[in-house]
């Protein structure tokens, strides 16, 4: 089966900088996506990495290094809106989306 | 909103009831997914609807079934369900499945609590 991992929970000050790893181990490999979900509320679409690097949008940023089987989410200049649960997902060689079990990140003042 | 809308958002039901999801897009997406989400644990696909053919039934007993009429509506029926299936189900759409970016968008799901 496919294996992702990330931390449980995270917890910053607001203004800070905070990074959510993800590792996966899946059959093949066709993209990593972010997701973020605020409590009660609908997943929403974060960020798509599937060349190796970095791709920047805003205050969020993701990484992607394939080779490693790794990627990071990093949220800058944290706000107390940032306060949510962080999903990683990763699309296999058959194209079959897999999730972690979210990161739950809270911004404290 | 996100253009995905499920109804009804909270539900309690008995074992022996029969009750249903309901999830509706006008994204102009062609492929509808049920998932299911249980607190602490990955996102389960259940099921994947693609220009209204079921492609992906994931091993889900047979106490959920899924119907979907046209590419806009997609439910989930239920049927003498077990407590263990409480959980959150997260309804999504994407213009179709498989290759490109295939972005989810995903509805603010339906609470269910089975007593």
């Amino acid at each position: 089966g496919q294996n992702i991992d990330q931390p449980t929970e995270m917890t910053a000050t607001e203004g800070a900088i905070v990074q959510i790893n993800c590792t996966y181990q899946t059959s093949g490999f066709n993209g990593l996506f972010w997701y973020q979900q605020h409590a009660g509320e609908a997943p929403t679409f974060l960020s798509y990495n599937v060349l190796d690097g970095l791709e920047e949008k805003g205050r969020f940023s993701s990484f992607l290094s394939r080779s490693k089987g790794y990627s990071y989410l990093l949220l800058k200049e944290l706000q107390m809106k940032d306060s949510a649960s962080y999903l990683c997902a990763v699309r296999d060689n058959d194209y079959k989306l897999s999730f972690g079990a979210g990161t739950t990140v809270t911004v404290r003042a | 909103e996100t253009g995905v809308t499920q109804t009804p958002r909270h539900l309690v039901m008995g074992m022996t009831n029969k009750k249903s999801l309901k999830c509706e897009q006008h994204l102009g997406h062609n492929a509808m997914y049920w998932y299911k989400q249980s607190a602490k644990k990955p996102l389960e696909l259940m099921f994947v609807y693609n220009f209204k053919e079921q492609t992906e039934n994931n091993s889900v007993p047979s106490r959920f079934s899924p119907e979907c009429p046209n590419s806009s509506h997609l439910f989930l029926h239920l049927h003498t369900l077990q407590p263990e299936d409480s959980a959150l189900y997260l309804c999504a759409s994407s213009q179709e499945e498989g290759a490109g970016a295939n972005v989810l968008t995903f509805g603010a799901g339906s609470r269910l609590t089975v007593l």
